[in-house]
């Protein structure tokens, strides 16, 4: 089955801990996006890719690092210099960057 | 900065009832609108627009765009409880792929 996936569902952080979260994706897309969302707010940008081995920081960049090796991959590291980690995480994928952005099934980060 | 501002924040209905939620937008240089349904995690496409004054519909959602006012408004018709859902809008630039969301709209179905 196509589809865009990301792991794992649950994820608990240390202080002082970085923790990378998964994205991968089966749909031969080009573009991936990462976002945050906190309670009673819409998506914000965290980083994007266009093409593999290219990236871009979104609106809230800063304790977050990511990498676009190949095509079907984007992890995102949470880095310790984030100090407030606790979100919901949500990888998103286009064929292009003009068309439709198809979403994963989220990541839940919280800190221990 | 790219503003997109969506509204009622929360909207709580009986089943059957028809409902009209707003997303109103300020950016550079527009391109497209689009229109997503989150129940649980992951956000689902609903629509995207991009010329004014033409709906776009599938079953019981419709949704039109008006590009010289800068807003959009997605129409439910005999709500029902599956409905139950955030409803986003996000607006994308001319100059490249990112979305800039709204922060949604909490819509309750009760039955």
């Amino acid at each position: 089955d196509g589809g865009i996936t990301q792991s794992p569902k649950y994820l608990f952080r240390k202080e002082g801990q970085n923790v990378t979260l998964s994205c991968e994706q089966n749909l031969n897309h080009d573009a991936m996006y990462w976002y945050r969302q906190d309670p009673g707010q819409g998506l914000r940008l965290i980083y994007y890719s266009q093409i593999v081995n290219d990236f871009q920081k979104g609106d809230i960049a800063e304790g977050y690092s990511v990498s676009r090796e190949k095509k079907e991959s984007f992890p995102l590291t949470v880095t310790s210099a984030q100090k407030n980690p606790t979100a919901f995480y949500l990888c998103a994928c286009s064929i292009d960057g003009d068309l439709a952005q198809y979403f994963g099934a989220g990541t839940r980060l919280s800190v221990l | 900065e790219d503003k997109v501002v969506q509204s009622p924040l929360s909207l709580v209905v009986h089943e059957g009832d028809t409902v009209t939620l707003n997303c109103s937008y300020e950016v550079t240089n527009f391109r497209s609108l689009l229109w997503y349904k989150q129940e649980k995690k992951a956000p689902t496409f609903l629509f995207m627009l991009t010329s004014s004054g033409i709906e776009k519909k599938s079953g019981r959602l419709s949704s039109i765009l008006d590009k010289k006012e800068l807003f959009s408004i997605l129409n439910i018709t005999a709500t029902q409880t599956g409905d139950s859902a955030i409803y986003l809008c996000a607006v994308r630039e001319t100059s490249g792929s990112r979305l800039t969301f709204g922060e949604g709209t909490q819509l309750t179905v009760n039955p």
